[in-house]
């Protein structure tokens, strides 16, 4: 149980273009998802927290409009990488919370890696 | 404030030694939970294990155990008998009341086993 998967696991994408991320969560329904970015060699950077039905709550230092967030049901939520440039080129990766475990735990998906040309 | 500190950045040992991954926490929280995540260069976090700070009993899990001191405010993680498939970086993490239980993370250790 607790699967969460992402689409797509890898994307190039031209400077300029828009590029979507899903995050979907399997066998459980989740309240609040989180979003992260990693660059090589580093650790995870969260970037925002959305909870299923309203906006999300971004980080310091994350543009909102760059990286639209949205968590429209209990099982989906989808990182736009807007007008992406190649300082976006990172690896993504998202979790969910089930909101019947206790715990706090965050099931993380497999992630996603992005290029931008 | 909250904060996780894995001092060691890059650890090699050959396959069979034994090897500790050092973990060190701040918190002022007094409910708070401790979690080590495995990420092999696939890029995939796995879990490895996740202890609440009311439990300081050690753990056992194979090749794998954990070592949680509350006084050094330490959460030390040691692989007995290395393998070449322990290869990987490794996060220590912390999620508390402080921080609304997001997760906040150390800086990986790589860990590297030599066949």
């Amino acid at each position: 149980g607790a699967v969460v998967s992402q689409h797509p696991s890898w994307v190039i994408c031209k400077s300029g273009t828009s590029v979507k991320i899903e995050c979907r969560s399997l066998d459980f329904q989740a309240t609040t998802m989180f979003w992260y970015r990693q660059f090589p060699k580093q650790s995870l950077m969260l970037m925002a927290t959305s909870n299923e039905g309203s906006k999300a709550t971004y980080e310091q230092g994350v543009e909102k409009d760059k990286f639209l967030i949205n968590h429209a049901s209990l099982t989906l939520s989808t990182l736009t990488v807007t007008s992406a440039h190649p300082e976006d080129s990172s690896f993504y990766i998202c979790s969910a919370r089930d909101r019947t475990k206790t715990g706090y735990e965050q099931y993380f998906g497999p992630g996603t890696r992005l290029t931008v040309t | 404030a909250q904060k996780v500190t894995q001092a060691q950045t890059e650890i090699s040992v050959v396959e069979k030694e034994d090897v500790t991954l050092d973990c060190v926490y701040e918190t002022r929280d007094t409910t708070y939970y401790l979690f080590w995540y495995k990420q092999p260069p696939s890029g995939e976090l796995v879990f490895l294990i996740r202890r609440n700070s009311f439990d300081e009993q050690n753990e056992i899990s194979g090749r794998y155990s954990w070592n949680f001191q509350k006084s050094t405010s330490s959460f030390n993680f040691t692989i007995t008998a290395s393998q070449v498939v322990d290869s990987a970086v490794y996060f220590c993490a912390l999620s508390g009341m402080d921080s609304n239980y997001q997760l906040i993370w150390g800086a990986g250790t790589k860990l590297i086993i030599k066949p």
